[in-house]
């Protein structure tokens, strides 16, 4: 199985301040067919389902704001939540959709500092 | 607009069978495009892929390996719905269960959730 590994936690940054998220794959997850890397990114708010932010490592899935954007590859991933807003408090999780099974990272904690 | 509903009962006894459904709007459990699956969630197992099944001119199940031996995923084409059934539970196996369509792996749209507690 591909072990996802997230960090930190969690953060806590002012409004307006930029939010950075790493995630890291225990393999490689480019999908070597269309050269892009199997990463996604979702966001959890509390009592909710998980929401697609990100994938494809940087396609921001349709109605995300622009503040959001993913980079990387190979094993290594980044989400950047540019301008903090308030609504972006939640919980983030990344997940590599290279291989069955899916995996998940631990998910990351964004707070308003 | 796809939307995937839930139903099913929120506590099952232990040793019993675990059974959810999830009814399909706005897209078919029939497509050849994407793939339906069962995610659950737990503050000890974080965000955990149980299953899918999923339609290429025939039927397919994939389960992951630690549920495989108690996991079924079905598929009802003339209702429209998935369900997920989990035998021999144990109170690991409480959890917020979700089902979700999948797009290339990602999940694009996903159910409301259901909280499954195991006990007595």
């Amino acid at each position: 199985d591909i072990v996802m590994t997230q960090s930190p936690d969690s953060l806590a940054v002012s409004l307006g301040e930029r939010a950075t998220i790493n995630c890291k794959s225990s393999q490689t997850v480019l999908y070597s067919s269309n050269n892009k890397d199997c990463l996604a990114w979702y966001q959890q708010k509390p009592g909710q389902p998980p929401k697609l932010l990100i994938y494809w490592a940087s396609t921001r899935e349709s109605g995300v704001p622009d503040r959001f954007s993913g980079s990387g590859s190979g094993t290594e991933f980044t989400l950047t939540i540019s301008s903090l807003q308030a609504e972006d408090v939640a919980v983030y999780y990344c997940q590599q959709h290279y291989s069955i099974p899916l995996t998940f990272g631990g998910g990351t904690k964004v707070e308003i500092k | 607009q796809v939307q995937l509903k839930q139903s099913g009962p929120g506590l099952v006894k232990p040793s019993q069978t675990l059974s959810l459904t999830c009814a399909i709007s706005g897209d078919s459990v029939s497509s050849n495009s994407v793939t339906w699956n069962w995610i659950r969630q737990s503050p000890s197992r974080g965000l955990e892929w149980l299953g899918r099944t999923y339609y290429r001119s025939k039927w397919t199940n994939d389960y992951a390996v630690s549920v495989k031996s108690r996991i079924t995923i079905n598929s009802d084409t003339s209702k429209n719905q998935f369900s997920l059934q989990l035998t021999s539970v144990t109170p690991e196996d409480t959890a917020v269960y979700y089902c979700s369509r999948s797009s290339v792996g990602r999940s694009d749209y996903w159910g409301q959730g259901t909280l499954v507690t195991v006990s007595s």
